[in-house]
């Protein structure tokens, strides 16, 4: 069975600064995508960023990247310059296909002015 | 723009009432996905369907139904509604074949007294 571990609950962050959010997953997949997702308070859930296992290159969406070590089975998200909107949940989401997606406990980001 | 509709955002029902929450998308989606959110657990799925009239179970069907009988809805059916499945749940809707991004809706709040 797959599983996703967020082990951070909760995190703050300074305006304009960067941050780490960390999540490790744990399967005998070869080939799988990784998400994450944000959910804003009392709004729905987007994807933030997406990475093929296949690839190795880091992905980047603009402010957003991750570290990706597939050795490792670690996914982290960086998010620089932090943003007031960047306040939310995040869910590291992983799938071995589309149509079986294993999300972790989540982490709530509070960027602070 | 893409849309996935959750029909009542937040219900209050008794125990032991039969509950239905309806989803519908209008992006063609061949996947739709039940997912029960709560505190310090993440998402967890309940069931998905991957085309017409087929369901899958997912990681904690007990207690829960779907039905999908046109390709745009997804309706999620608590038989007897219990106080242990008062939770937020959300409907998404995928592509048959991309690399699994899920379109999520604003979620139901459901509380079972």
């Amino acid at each position: 069975a797959q599983t996703v571990t967020q082990s951070q609950p909760e995190m703050s962050v300074q305006e304009a600064e960067t941050v780490t959010l960390s999540c490790t997953y744990d399967t005998s997949e070869s080939n799988y995508y990784l998400f994450w997702y944000k959910q804003p308070p009392s709004r729905q859930m987007i994807l933030v960023i997406r990475q093929e296992a296949y690839k190795q290159q880091n992905a980047t969406e603009n402010r957003f990247s991750v570290n990706f070590q597939k050795a490792a089975k670690s996914f982290s998200l960086k998010i620089s310059d932090s943003q007031l909107g960047d306040t939310a949940m995040y869910f590291c989401a992983f799938g071995p296909s589309y149509q079986k997606v294993t999300f972790g406990t989540g982490t709530k980001l509070q960027v602070i002015p | 723009d893409v849309k996935v509709t959750q029909s009542s955002r937040y219900l209050v029902k008794r125990t032991g009432e039969k509950v239905f929450l309806e989803c519908v998308q209008d992006m063609d989606h061949e996947n739709m996905f039940w997912y029960r959110q709560d505190p310090g657990l993440g998402l967890r799925l309940i069931y998905f369907s991957y085309d017409v009239k087929m369901k899958e179970k997912g990681d904690i069907p007990e207690g829960y139904s779907v039905s999908r009988e046109k390709k745009e809805r997804f309706s999620l059916i608590l038989e007897s509604a219990s106080t242990n499945q008062t939770s937020m749940y959300l409907c998404a809707s995928s592509l048959g074949s991309n690399t699994g991004e899920l379109f999520f809706g604003e979620g139901s709040r459901l509380t079972v007294l």
